[in-house]
């Protein structure tokens, strides 16, 4: 099992680029999940998912989309970069929902200029 | 509003010195509780958790956790810190469909 991968490891956008980043999992988990970590805040989530299909907001959704079409992926978009969103973004999944043990990507350190 | 809550930025120990890092939690009902541990430049992993019974919970890597509702209160220990074990720490609770995190300690250990 890979776990959860995320790609690219790192990226540097230009203030209104938009870009796409990748998450898969290969353990069949319903729950995914998206968290920004920077300096001083711990992580806060972004978007999460239950399932392929369902999709919803968590503290700080602002600036990024998703979608789940499949169990496996969960991208995060970001539509108009904004140095703001210079940060570090882990993808994670866990079997059922929250309440269960989640398994972290590497993470993609993103720069916003 | 759920909160956890990690009085504790910077913490530094002696190798072979005992560790104890704070978390308060700050919820209607009794929460799932979480450690996880953050080496540099990678992702977060499990050390343990709390979900119900036994207040003292085992965890990976040597380390326990002792959840104290009269303190709201979910403090990580080791008996004997290893330099493997600098990093970073964060307590971190469950909400309704999500997880709570706090800000985290940074652990470091000098021999």
């Amino acid at each position: 099992n890979a776990g959860v991968t995320q790609t690219p490891k790192f990226q540097v956008l230009k203030t209104g680029q938009s870009m796409t980043l990748q998450c898969a999992q290969d353990m069949n988990h319903e729950y995914m999940s998206w968290y920004r970590q920077d300096p001083g805040m711990g992580l806060r989530l972004i978007h999460y998912s239950v399932g392929a299909g369902i999709t919803d907001q968590g503290e700080v959704p602002n600036g990024y989309n998703v979608s789940r079409s499949t169990t496996e992926d969960f991208p995060l978009r970001l539509l108009s970069a904004a140095p703001s969103q210079t940060s570090v973004y882990f993808c994670a999944s866990s079997y059922s929902d929250s309440s269960y043990e989640q398994y972290f990507g590497p993470g993609t350190r993103l720069t916003v200029t | 509003a759920q909160s956890v809550t990690q009085p504790d930025i910077h913490i530094t120990v002696s190798e072979g010195a005992s560790l104890e890092l704070r978390c308060n939690y700050s919820y209607g009902a009794t929460p799932y509780l979480f450690w996880y541990v953050q080496s540099p430049g990678q992702g977060l992993q499990l050390l343990l958790k709390y979900f119900s019974g036994d207040t003292l919970v085992q965890g990976i890597k040597g380390f326990e956790a002792e959840f104290k509702r009269s303190q709201s209160s979910f403090n990580l220990r080791k008996p004997s810190v290893h330099w493997s074990d600098a990093a970073e720490y964060f307590c971190a609770g469950t909400g309704a469909n999500n997880l709570f995190f706090g800000t985290g300690t940074r652990l470091t250990v000098i021999p």
